[in-house]
């Protein structure tokens, strides 16, 4: 069982087009991490968001954690080439028995052409 | 240089040879822990340990062995290794789980 649904798996785009990727729950998040992933590196953080309903920007990406902190968005603006990479959303339970644990998401495999 | 390490990066073993993966970081961190990656599942969580002499079972913990004996150093025992074992295997340090993740530069095992 999958406790973060990120969607959609593949996304194949061109330059310049727009795009959004998802990562849904059922289950209440204290935080809402986002990470990229290069081939044979481990994953970097791209932003953490930990109130209901806020917004991050970091230059062409936003970032949103839903009010019920369940969800987040990663919308991606004239996507470029060098956005190419896999997109991991993890989140950290907010109670329970789970609460020292860090779930990810399945990922998005992003590729942007020239 | 802050900095979560591995060792060995790849190794290639035969089933049943016991094995031990390294993870030590030098940033003082609480909390470690292991995560084995593979296609179409994402990241799932072995073991963590919220600090020394704590650790605890993650999504897939059969199989695998840890201890926490030092703040800096979460070894990953494999007493048994199996070829389902097979994986792309990372360390990660933080102060918690809702902090951000180091990652090691990952250990790629392969089990015949």
């Amino acid at each position: 069982t999958q406790l973060l649904e990120q969607s959609p798996q593949f996304l194949s785009i061109q330059e310049g087009e727009n795009l959004t990727v998802y990562c849904n729950s059922s289950s209440v998040f204290s935080s809402l991490q986002w990470y990229r992933q290069e081939p044979g590196e481990g994953p970097v953080l791209l932003v953490t968001v930990v109130t209901g309903g806020e917004v991050k920007k970091l230059k062409r990406l936003t970032f949103q954690f839903g009010d019920a902190r369940k969800d987040s968005s990663l919308h991606i603006t004239a996507a470029q080439p060098g956005d190419t990479g896999l997109y991991l959303c993890a989140g950290a339970p907010d109670r329970g028995s789970t609460l020292g644990r860090l779930y990810f998401g399945r990922g998005t495999q992003l590729t942007v052409w020239p | 240089e802050a900095q979560v390490t591995q060792n060995p990066r790849y190794l290639i073993t035969v089933t049943g040879k016991k094995l031990t993966v390294t993870c030590s970081q030098n940033m003082n961190h609480e909390y470690m822990s292991w995560y084995r990656q593979d296609p179409g599942l994402g990241l799932r969580q072995i073991y963590y340990s919220m600090n020394v002499e704590v650790t605890d079972k993650g999504d897939v913990p059969e199989g695998y062995k840890v201890s926490r004996k030092e703040k800096r150093n979460f070894p990953l025992i494999l007493e048994s290794p199996s070829p389902n074992q097979t994986s792309l295997y990372f360390c990660a340090s933080s102060y918690g789980p809702k902090y951000e993740q180091y990652f090691g530069p990952g250990t790629r095992l392969t089990v015949t």
